[in-house]
């Protein structure tokens, strides 16, 4: 069973500051994606990344792919209590696998 | 589009029963899938399924058997349920293959609690 390592665990930040949140593994992603999650529901795709060194924008999300494509960051400007959330990662280990492993999350709490 | 429905939303059982969670979606998604997500655990996938009639193992499927007659259910069936198995189960499709970096659709969950 392949590994995604997340962290911090757990977060709580005021609203306005800025953060990053980590996703890493020991083999090699062949895909990443990002996942938000709100308590009661299921978790809803953010941002898929495919390319080593890859950058991409959503909003104030900025998530980076690692050159290598063991790890990768999510980062947060100006985070709003909206922002509240578990943010999962997940990849895929093997261009031939059909298997998504999660991480376990980060519980981000954003204070008003 | 309704898009990912799962049912019962939360269920009680008692150990050694048995009991289906029924999931089904109006997308005409070929990839369809069953995670359990437990605090700290994050989610796990139970079994998965690339097509009517071809179903496989996740990592944790013991305890578990799936079928999928059609593109549209992919129901999951605890034979002997047992407290281990309590959890929130979600269901979760993509329009191709993971692989090939579709999009996990998830329903709302159900939540399963086996005294």
């Amino acid at each position: 069973t392949q590994l995604l390592e997340q962290s911090p665990q757990f977060l709580s930040i005021q609203e306005g500051e800025n953060l990053t949140v980590y996703c890493n593994s020991s083999s090699v992603f062949s895909s990443l994606q990002w996942y938000r999650q709100e308590p009661g529901e299921g978790p809803v795709l953010l941002v898929t990344v495919v390319t080593g060194g890859e950058v991409k924008k959503l909003k104030r999300l900025t998530f980076q792919f690692g050159d290598a494509r063991k790890d990768s960051s999510l980062h947060i400007t100006a985070a709003q209590p909206g922002d509240t959330g578990l943010y999962l990662c997940a990849g895929i280990f093997g261009a031939g696998s059909y298997q998504l492993t999660f991480g376990k999350g980060t519980k981000l709490s954003v204070i008003p | 589009n309704a898009g990912v429905t799962q049912t019962p939303k939360f269920q009680v059982l008692k150990t050694g029963q048995s009991m289906t969670l029924q999931c089904a979606q109006d997308m005409n998604h070929e990839y369809m899938s069953w995670y359990r997500q437990d605090p700290g655990m994050g989610l796990r996938l139970i079994h998965y399924s690339v097509g009517a009639g071809i179903t496989d193992q996740g990592e944790v499927p013991n305890g578990y058997n799936v079928s999928r007659s059609t593109t549209e259910d992919f129901p999951l069936r605890l034979l002997s349920a047992a407290p281990s198995q309590t959890s929130v189960y979600f269901c979760a499709s993509s329009l191709k293959a993971v692989q090939m970096t579709g999009e996990l659709f998830f329903g709302e969950g159900s939540r399963l609690t086996v005294l």
